[in-house]
């Protein structure tokens, strides 16, 4: 089945960096456009950014603009969000996600990001 | 950027109760719009895409329905099981965006 595992989230000082990873397995990971969605606590869902089955097309929400850079690794069925410059407002949860025509079919369980002095 | 407009944002119903989810977006995204149950602590569910197309697995009692800038979740006998938070999602172009979400509360 599919299963995709987010890693690397922890607490962050404003200003640093922070790299995420997600783990995919139980589908042909090179197929499939995969995406980062994050969750503020108690807040709504907000897109992050997405990056083509091949990586060659990428797209982020203006707020990470410039800051976050999505990548992946079809070799190893690892999808990675690098995160510099963060700020308290990038406190959240985040999911990776796919599914077919770039859905939102699959959410991995999340890793908490918490930016904080 | 497309705004998704969902209402109500809360809503206190019975087991057995038939419930409507509405979500508006701010411009015609055709039928590239899917919905989401959310239960505290987890991932979003994907229950709906393509307006109204079932997700694999997931009960005949969720339906959703509309086409352009108006659509409709509809839950048709609620159990315990189904009190949780519903977003609604557009992909039809990015940004991509959320409603802000619909909480169901048991009466």
């Amino acid at each position: 089945q599919v299963q995709l595992v987010e890693s690397g989230g922890g607490v962050v000082q404003p200003g640093r960096s922070l790299g995420l990873s997600c783990a995919a397995s139980g589908f042909s990971f090179n197929n499939y456009a995969v995406h980062w969605v994050r969750q503020s606590p108690g807040k709504g869902l907000e897109w992050v950014a997405v990056i083509s089955y091949d990586g060659g097309t990428k797209y982020y929400t203006d707020s990470v603009k410039g800051r976050f850079t999505i990548s992946r690794d079809n070799s190893k069925n690892t999808l990675s969000l690098q995160m510099n410059s963060l700020t308290t407002e990038d406190t959240a949860v985040y999911y990776c996600a796919t599914g077919d025509s770039a859905r939102f079919d699959y959410w991995g369980q999340g890793t908490l990001v918490t930016v904080s002095s | 950027d497309i705004q998704m407009t969902q209402s109500p944002s809360s809503l206190s119903a019975s087991v057995g109760d038939r419930v409507n989810i509405t979500c508006r977006a701010s411009q015609g995204i055709s039928n590239y719009l899917a919905w989401f149950q959310q239960k505290p602590g987890k991932a979003p569910k994907s229950l709906i895409y393509a307006a109204s197309s079932l997700q694999s697995g997931v009960p005949s009692k969720f339906s959703g329905s509309g086409s352009g800038t108006d659509f409709t979740l509809t839950i048709s006998s609620l159990q315990p099981e189904d009190f949780a938070t519903y977003f609604c999602h557009q992909y039809y172009s990015y940004p991509r965006t959320f409603g802000q979400g619909t909480k169901v509360e048991i009466k």
